[in-house]
């Protein structure tokens, strides 16, 4: 079945940049999302991109998509404090509504 | 507009109790689906509901649990008896389109359960 992967740490300083990675198997995944989970809180929409995209910005937020690697990474300029979470990748395939959910990345900024 | 809410937040229980989680969607989302996330491990789908409907259940894991989603709006979660390895979160989700691509699910804050 679909598997998608992710690094389980990462740690950076405060105002430099993030750049979480996910890979996934199955190349007709149509919508490819990043959540973040913030400690003791649910699950927050950061940003999503469709298939047919190779880059999304949004204010601090990028996301690449590299179909030929199923590949997609989040990057998050400036780091700060407060994006320290766990961030999960998730995909989504034609036709259907259950999302592939990686391990989370807890990406952890250092002051 | 409220989001997905979940209760309870929390709940410690010994292993052979039951427990039961409630999941309230989004007004006038008919999807409504559970999700959860043992320890350290991925979030995993578990089933899918059309309004009172059980679209899709091939990620329950056994029948320890047991969902219902009585008219149609708030659905309950029970796991009957607890064992150890059902600790984790277990989130809510609800979506207002059924079974297209990219329909973008809003999950509540999760209900974190620890048997013991």
């Amino acid at each position: 079945g679909e598997d998608v992967e992710q690094s389980l740490f990462l740690s950076v300083r405060e105002g430099d940049s993030s750049v979480i990675n996910c890979t996934y198997t199955d190349s007709s995944s149509t919508y490819l999302y990043w959540y973040k989970q913030e400690p003791g809180a649910g699950l927050q929409l950061l940003t999503y991109i469709f298939s047919n995209m190779d880059m999304k910005q949004d204010q601090r937020l990028t996301v690449l998509l590299n179909k030929k690697d199923k590949h997609l990474s989040l990057r998050i300029a400036d780091t700060q404090t407060g994006d320290s979470a766990i961030y999960f990748c998730a995909v989504v395939g034609p036709g259907t509504y259950k999302y592939i959910f990686g391990t989370g990345t807890r990406l952890k900024v250092l002051a | 507009e409220a989001g997905v809410t979940q209760f309870p937040s929390h709940s410690v229980i010994e292993k052979g109790q039951t427990v039961t989680l409630r999941c309230d969607p989004i007004s006038g989302h008919d999807n409504l689906y559970w999700y959860r996330r043992v320890m350290g491990k991925e979030i995993k789908f578990l089933l899918h509901f059309v309004k009172e409907s059980k679209q899709d259940e091939s990620g329950m894991p056994n029948n320890r649990f047991l969902a219902e989603r009585t008219g149609g709006t708030y659905s309950t979660l029970k796991v009957q008896p607890a064992e150890l390895e059902d600790s984790g979160v277990y989130f809510c989700a609800s979506s207002q389109l059924t079974g297209a691509s990219g329909n973008t699910i809003y999950f509540g804050e999760g209900s974190w359960l620890t048997v013991v």
